[in-house]
């Protein structure tokens, strides 16, 4: 089976420090890899996809980056948190083909920023 | 671009059938996702549409209309458990948008 790993779950940040946030993913190898946040009772915002190892597209500029080091390890992270980054951080793995993909979410990490 | 229209809140009764609705404007469109998010956890995947009509998989049921932009989620026999945010997505080559979601409220 397919399973999707994030940590750490929840996060309390002061304004102007650093972030990494990790997804690891059992189970498949070359997936599709997605960065989402969700602001409170809103939806989903998609901030980073990868198609494979050192590929990143960014669809949001922020003050947020992407890395994806090995195959199955995405990472998000941040040199200096703004208040506006608060918010439920989600990884997301994709099955199907390119561009029809259906994602399925990690349990996702909250992150608080005072 | 993309355009989702869901309603914000919903209620209905244990054992009732409701239907949560999703319009969208699309410039491009490769299907439709319907997926469920309890409070505080990640969303789960319930449906893709891709072809206009009716996808029927147990209590959930989704429809789409590709010539009106339009789709709905169809709950029968709810449970309370079914108390949930529903959230449509659209997908277009490139990525999925999603919707704000519907917080769906069961009540006994």
């Amino acid at each position: 089976s397919q399973t999707i790993h994030q940590w750490p779950a929840t996060l309390v940040q002061p304004v102007g420090s650093p972030l990494s946030l990790e997804c690891t993913v059992e189970g498949t190898s070359n997936p599709n890899l997605y960065w989402y946040r969700q602001a409170a009772g809103r939806g989903l915002q998609l901030l980073f996809y990868s198609v494979g190892i050192g590929q990143i597209s960014s669809e949001v500029p922020q003050n947020l980056s992407a890395s994806r080091p090995q195959d199955r390890q995405f990472i998000l992270s941040s040199k200096k948190l703004l208040l506006s980054d608060s918010g439920f951080y989600l990884c997301a793995r994709g099955e199907g083909g390119q561009g029809t993909d259906t994602q399925y979410f990690g349990p996702g990490t909250r992150l608080t920023v005072l | 671009g993309q355009n989702i229209d869901q309603p914000t809140e919903m209620t209905a009764t244990e054992g009732a059938i409701v239907q949560i609705n999703c319009t969208y404007q699309t410039s491009g469109f490769n299907g439709l996702f319907w997926y469920q998010q309890h409070a505080g956890e990640a969303p789960t995947f319930l449906s893709y549409n891709v072809l206009d009509g009716l996808e029927e998989k147990g209590r959930f049921s989704s429809f789409l209309s590709r010539s009106k932009g339009y789709s709905y989620l169809l709950l029968k026999e709810l449970q309370m458990k079914d108390s949930a945010s529903y959230l449509c997505a659209v997908r277009d080559p490139g990525k999925s948008t999603f919707g704000d979601g519907t917080t769906l409220t069961v009540k006994p």
